[in-house]
């Protein structure tokens, strides 16, 4: 059973660009989180998708912004990039919306890297 | 206000022995708490959960508990293999705050054979 799949594993920017991640969770799996990794803040919640509307969003500035297809597949997009936005993007899929006790499970993630 | 704990950043282990990972919350609303391991360069792989109605649950060489009183569980591996030698995450949520995961900041675990 195929995983989680993250395009691309690496990606190399500059400030003030914009990016754009993918993310297609476990065949079946309808609800997409996404997280950021970084060495200071361990692993934080980004937002999390279902049905293709955002459920849940967490701290983070509106440059941070994401979308759900009808196939569940996900995309995250970051504008305007600054230094501190460098990190590992993961991806997380399960079957119902979280809160539902249902574990989510990672893709290996999109490492950012801005210059 | 970091709602999940690991206080321990590493833990070294003999193979063959026990090893037991200390996590620490805050939040009582938190319903549901999971452990996941992680190599370099991959994502977390889910090991094993616990919902809070429970204070033990095993899943072959793991088993994690639950002390709601105290706001702290624990995984225990059993025997503890090289193989086992990752960073541990364990993480918390909160049904009608979201579910979203609260991560603690990872435990780096060493099996030496």
């Amino acid at each position: 059973k195929a995983g989680v799949t993250q395009t691309p594993r690496y990606l190399i920017k500059t400030r003030g660009q914009q990016v754009t991640l993918s993310c297609s969770p476990i065949s079946g799996h309808r609800s997409v989180s996404w997280y950021q990794q970084t060495p200071g803040q361990g692993l934080q919640f980004l937002f999390e998708y279902f049905s293709e509307t955002q459920r849940n969003k967490g701290n983070f500035p509106g440059r941070f912004s994401g979308r759900q297809f009808s196939n569940s597949r996900s995309e995250m997009n970051v504008s305007t990039l600054e230094l501190g936005d460098s990190a590992l993007y993961l991806c997380a899929s399960s079957l119902m919306p979280s809160g539902g006790n249902q574990p989510q499970h990672f893709g290996d993630g999109t490492r950012l890297s801005i210059l | 206000d970091q709602q999940v704990k690991q206080n321990s950043p590493s833990l070294s282990v003999q193979e063959g022995r026990i090893s037991i990972l200390n996590c620490d919350y805050t939040n009582s609303m938190f319903d549901y708490f999971l452990w996941y391991k992680k190599y370099p360069a991959e994502g977390p792989t889910f090991l094993i959960s616990i919902s809070s109605i429970k204070d033990k649950n095993e899943d072959g060489r793991f088993t994690v508990f639950l002390n709601k009183s105290a706001k702290h569980l624990s995984l225990h591996i059993v025997p503890s293999q090289p193989g086992d030698s990752a960073v541990y995450f364990c993480a918390a949520s909160a049904s009608d705050q979201g579910g979203k995961l609260i991560f603690g900041q990872g435990t780096e675990l060493s099996v030496k054979p």
